[in-house]
């Protein structure tokens, strides 16, 4: 079975520092699909990014990119230029053939003004 | 494009009793998937349905129940209801089960048992 290890539970960062929310995960598959969800006071969860397995390219939007470790089954995610409405709590995730979804325990982040 | 609804937004049921919640999918999207988010288990996948289908469950004892209509809509029901089933129950969509990458959340149902 896919696990998905979030060790952090919580972090806080300095508004316009960088901070880096860390994932590890466990498969066996080759074929998948990692995620950092955004999950904010008002409880929505939101897609921030997404990574395909088989690209060796980190996935990046705007403020947000990943480090992504194959072979370390590594799956990090970097904030840049923090904002206080980055405060929320994320969640990384992983799909495979099956098509749900398993979450890690998800991370509490707090930004400083 | 409206986004995946569901209804109600909040609800509180007392032990025995039974709960429906609903889940409306975006416009086109046919695949619907449930989660059940507490504090001390975090996010557990229920079930997943497909046209009208259900191909996924989840490790989750048989008073949760699921069932989709040929709109997509999706309803979770719950019988017996225990105090641990408090929780914010929410849903994804996504147009198919192969496009599972693409899973958009509602607002959640927060259910409260007394």
């Amino acid at each position: 079975a896919q696990t998905v290890t979030q060790s952090q539970p919580e972090m806080s960062v300095q508004e316009a520092e960088t901070v880096t929310l860390s994932c590890t995960y466990d498969t066996s598959e080759s074929d998948y699909y990692l995620f950092w969800y955004k999950q904010p006071p008002s409880r929505q969860m939101i897609l921030v990014i997404r990574q395909e397995a088989y690209k060796q390219q980190n996935a990046t939007e705007n403020r947000f990119s990943v480090n992504f470790q194959k072979a370390a089954k590594s799956f990090s995610l970097k904030i840049s230029d923090s904002q206080l409405g980055d405060a929320a709590m994320y969640f990384c995730a992983y799909t495979g053939a099956n098509s749900k979804l398993t979450f890690g325990k998800g991370i509490t982040l707090s930004v400083r003004p | 494009k409206a986004g995946v609804t569901q209804t109600p937004r909040y609800l509180i049921k007392t032990r025995g009793q039974q709960v429906t919640l609903s889940c409306s999918p975006i416009s086109g999207h046919r695949s619907v998937s449930w989660y059940q988010q507490t504090p001390g288990q975090g996010l557990q996948f229920l079930f997943e349905y497909f046209s009208e289908t259900q191909r996924n469950k989840g490790n989750f004892p048989g008073r949760f129940s699921g069932r989709q209509f040929s709109n997509s809509r999706s309803e979770m029901n719950v019988s017996t209801l225990e105090l641990g089933d408090s929780a914010l129950y929410l849903c994804a969509s996504s147009s198919s089960p192969h496009n599972a990458y693409e899973q958009y959340f509602g607002p959640g149902t927060r259910l409260t048992v007394t």
